[in-house]
């Protein structure tokens, strides 16, 4: 069973168009994140949830807005896509709360295009 | 913000061959990871290291986490052809609630030439 898993896997759409990217883990972990990973195969946090409550929004576009239905669910929504947003969001997990030994799983990536 | 500077960026190598990569940072990390990304994956966990001088093994693989907690190393041995691929570290700086967004160094691409 994939432990974090991410849909769509490949997603080519028009610049303007809003689209969402869905992440589901199985681990039951209470931490969950979105990455971007640029052409230059750069990661770098955009959001953290824990519990279903916003941790961490770095410097993102407020076109971009994360929605989590429970604990296991963290859902990326982009309004208005842009040229510059196209590249890989990646999903991952992690137990939480602990505040040590965190370690984190990461999706196998959404590979996003806008034309 | 913080930053990881990882080295090398690419190397090109043959089978068999030992490979050594590391990573610094000016601050200071509770922990930190060695993730791999195979082209069109995501980063696979590989080693965690969580205190100050802890030298820990993955088979081939071996890690260690600074005694100063601002730098990490890899060490590859007897690399073969399905070890091709990007190297990351990633370094943890907890402040509480564990749900803190890891720093990512810019990889290493490791190419085995047979």
């Amino acid at each position: 069973d994939t432990a974090v898993s991410q849909t769509p896997k490949y997603l080519v759409t028009q610049m303007g168009n809003d689209k969402s990217i869905k992440c589901e883990q199985n681990l039951g972990h209470d931490t969950m994140y979105w990455y971007k990973q640029d052409s230059k195969k750069f990661l770098k946090i955009m959001f953290s949830y824990n519990n279903k409550e916003l941790i961490i929004n770095e410097t993102v576009p407020n076109r971009f807005s994360p929605k989590s239905p429970d604990k296991a669910h963290l859902n990326l929504h982009i309004n208005s896509l842009e040229l510059g947003d196209s590249a890989v969001y990646f999903c991952a997990s992690s137990q939480g709360g602990q505040g040590y030994q965190e370690t984190q799983y990461f999706g196998p990536g959404t590979r996003l295009l806008v034309l | 913000g913080q930053q990881l500077n990882q080295s090398p960026q690419s190397m090109f190598i043959q089978e068999g061959e030992d490979v050594s990569m590391n990573c610094t940072s000016s601050s200071i990390f509770n922990t930190w990871l060695w993730y791999k990304q195979d082209p069109g994956e995501g980063p696979v966990l590989l080693i965690a290291l969580y205190k100050a001088g802890e030298l820990t093994s993955n088979g081939r693989l071996t890690a260690q986490f600074g005694i100063t907690r601002k730098d990490s190393f890899l060490n590859i041995s007897a690399s073969i052809p399905s070890d091709v691929g990007i190297y990351f570290c990633a370094g943890l700086a907890l402040g509480g609630g564990g749900a803190d967004g890891l720093t990512f160094g810019k990889g290493t691409h490791l190419i085995i030439q047979p």
